[in-house]
């Protein structure tokens, strides 16, 4: 089973600020099996970034995703009041899916 | 318009069975796959399995394989999570996704249902 591990758990930012979140692949993954997905409180998750780096239908272009093999990357520019979430990224690999353990990005 | 509507909330006791349900509609539902995915209190996401209604190919996480049963009707456009007895420690929210033929070379799940909170307590 591949294990997805996100940093940091928690990223404290002000609005207008840009964020940085890490996901780490304990096997290499490919990169067309690679999504992110955001979940405010009392929500379900919402599809963010597909094959790394494609954005959904209806996301906004401050949401970016990069990277390869072991290491991916959700870059937020210019934070707005509705992105203060939990973020998680999630891979498909021998026919499981897993999931990182979420990076909560919180109003400072 | 996709839309994955799915049961409402259930409180149940240890050890009863409960069978909760996952509705299509704006979309092909036959087409799709539908995965299962468990949140448990304050915690993370869990998948837990996934179904193709067009022939209800199924596969399940180890984690889940003989805990949970899924099933669909492609009659009625509705997908199921079944557990024959539970336990407290069940007690989580469970989202279905719809995720789209693998054939088409991406992997993710574009939509979701709103949840069906389960509780089991004695």
């Amino acid at each position: 089973e591949i294990v997805l591990t996100q940093s940091p758990g928690t990223l404290s930012l002000s609005p207008g600020e840009s964020a940085t979140l890490s996901c780490r692949a304990s096997q290499s993954v490919s990169s067309t099996y690679l999504a992110w997905y955001q979940q405010k409180p009392g929500q379900a998750p919402r599809l963010l970034i597909y094959g790394a780096s494609s954005r959904a239908t209806g996301i906004p272009d401050r949401f970016s995703g990069s990277g390869s093999g072991t290491d991916f990357t959700l870059t937020i520019s210019r934070l707005e009041p509705e992105d203060f979430a939990v973020y998680y990224c999630q891979q498909y690999g021998s026919s499981m899916y897993t999931f990182g353990q979420g990076t909560k990005v919180e109003i400072k | 318009e996709v839309q994955l509507v799915q049961s409402g909330a259930e409180v149940k006791k240890p050890g009863e069975s409960l069978k909760i349900s996952c509705k299509g509609s704006g979309y092909s539902f036959p087409s799709y796959w539908i995965g299962w995915v468990r949140q448990m209190p304050g915690k993370g996401l869990e998948w837990m399995g996934i179904i193709y209604p067009g022939d209800s190919d199924t596969r399940y996480s180890p984690s889940f394989q003989g805990q949970v049963t899924i099933s669909a009707d492609k009659s009625i456009s509705t997908a199921y999570l079944q557990w024959s007895s539970l336990q407290a420690s069940d007690t989580a929210i469970y989202y279905c996704a719809r995720h789209p033929p693998y054939s088409s070379g991406w992997v993710r799940f574009d939509f979701w249902g709103q949840g069906t909170l389960v509780t089991v307590s004695s």
